[in-house]
């Protein structure tokens, strides 16, 4: 069952803007994991952070976690055209199995 | 990094007939793949693990009948889709992870199954 969601389904933001994605989520989680798919494509890894972690970088991306309130967000900063892609949050609960969210669509225009 | 090649990328297939899908890591052993299958624009949804040397795990609600998966090596996993029918039309994705829990796991690029 997908237990992750996130918000906004959708976002349309200009090259240079940062985007900022969120993920809830409802168990508990032995780690959250963010990975970007091109239209048709597969997905690629971004980023992961476990549950005892807070945050994380990586380049231009920022990824927080908030175990309390079951939530994550992955900011991508100075983005740019090239970031357009839909956007998952994965949760991992030990047992090797990912629950991905539903997606946010990025779109950034030149 | 690691590499986890999915063919065929496209195929088209009449009703009835099966079509299968190979998955394989190139530059590293995967005990364990997944098989996902997403409609489009939603999520990925497990369909099931496959796991070397045994027989998979199928998710609640998928037919192990129908989609058939072999995982005879540890760099080699097949999910078969048997008597296509157009509503099996979907993307199929598989991955499997090298190990290293930064890491994640490593995707192939997706089949795109059309039954006519």
């Amino acid at each position: 069952s997908q237990q992750g969601e996130e918000d906004p389904q959708a976002l349309s933001i200009q090259e240079g803007e940062n985007a900022t994605m969120n993920c809830s989520y409802k168990t508990s989680i032995n780690n959250l994991q963010w990975y970007r798919q091109n239209s048709g494509r597969g997905l690629v890894h971004l980023i992961l952070i476990r549950s005892n972690e807070r945050e994380k970088h990586s380049g231009r991306l920022r990824v927080t976690l908030d175990t309390s309130k079951k939530s994550s967000s992955l900011l991508i900063t100075a983005s740019r055209a090239a970031d357009t892609a839909s956007y998952f949050c994965a949760t991992d609960a030990g047992y090797s199995t990912l629950t991905f969210g539903k997606g946010t669509m990025l779109l950034v225009s030149p | 990094g690691a590499v986890v090649s999915q063919h065929p990328s496209w195929v088209i297939c009449k009703s009835g007939t099966s079509v299968k899908i190979e998955c394989r890591s190139l530059d590293f052993q995967a005990t364990t793949m997944f098989w996902y299958r997403q409609f489009p624009k939603q999520s990925l949804m497990l369909m099931a693990t496959s796991n070397e040397g045994s027989k998979a795990t199928y998710e609640q609600g998928v037919e192990k009948d129908k989609f058939l998966i072999n995982h005879a090596s540890l760099t080699l996993s097949t999910l078969t889709v048997t008597s296509a029918h157009p509503e099996d039309s979907s993307f199929y994705i598989c991955s499997a992870s090298s190990g290293g829990l930064d890491y994640g796991y490593t995707f192939g690029s997706g089949t795109r199954l059309t039954v006519v």
